[in-house]
């Protein structure tokens, strides 16, 4: 089955300084990739996603990369800011659509 | 509404006891899911419906009982448990089929004594 491994685990930056999560995943059917932010006692929230058909996706100062090749994507966050500050989920999402399997977590510290 | 509820918020219950989470959307979704997360971990598949029938069964313990009584409604019925099932539990829905968001609802927190 699909297998997603997230670095780094943890990753504390100062404000305004750019964060990168880098993940890889193993089922090359994998065709979704999701980014999920998860504040301390809330639940998961989207904040970008990426398909297997595009290779880079912007949202302000969020942007994802895909690489299909080498079956790796990354999450990149520009001017940091203090409530950034959570667990960020990767997440590859099988052919079928509704197999999700997530990586292990990096919980981001934004120092002010 | 875009939003996904679940009740209770927290739940104690022994190992002898029979209890039920449930969680709600209106959104239209066809997909809803059970997710358990236990501290500091990802979220980890339990079950998934698809038009109200069991689509993935991730080899989870009988204990466990899934239940979809209409496409709005999402079940889980609890007996016998273990205190290592302690955990958040999490529902979420999405529209369907090919990779969509999933929306989570605020969780179940599951206390076994």
């Amino acid at each position: 089955g699909e297998n997603v491994e997230q670095h780094p685990s943890t990753l504390s930056v100062q404000e305004g300084d750019s964060a990168v999560i880098k993940c890889t995943y193993s089922d090359s059917a994998s065709n979704y990739f999701p980014w999920y932010k998860q504040e301390l006692g809330k639940r998961p929230q989207l904040i970008i996603d990426i398909r297997s058909n595009v290779g880079e996706k912007k949202d302000q100062r969020i942007a994802v990369t895909l690489n299909k090749t080498a079956k790796h994507f990354s999450l990149h966050i520009t001017e940091t800011q203090p409530e950034d500050s959570a667990v960020y989920f990767c997440a590859a999402t099988d052919t079928g659509g509704f197999k999700t399997i997530f990586g292990a977590g990096t919980r981001l510290f934004v120092k002010a | 509404d875009t939003e996904v509820t679940q009740t209770p918020k927290h739940l104690v219950m022994g190992m002898t006891n029979k209890k039920s989470l449930k969680c709600e959307q209106h959104m239209g979704h066809r997909a809803m899911y059970w997710y358990k997360q236990k501290a500091k971990k990802p979220p980890e598949l339990m079950f998934v419906y698809s038009y109200e029938k069991l689509s993935i069964n991730e080899s989870v313990p009988s204990r466990f009982s899934p239940e979809c009584p209409n496409s709005s409604l999402l079940n889980l019925h609890l007996h016998a448990l273990q205190p290592e099932d302690s955990a958040l539990y999490l529902c979420a829905s999405s529209q369907g089929q090919g990779g969509y968001e999933q929306y989570f609802g605020p969780g179940t927190r599951l206390t076994v004594t």
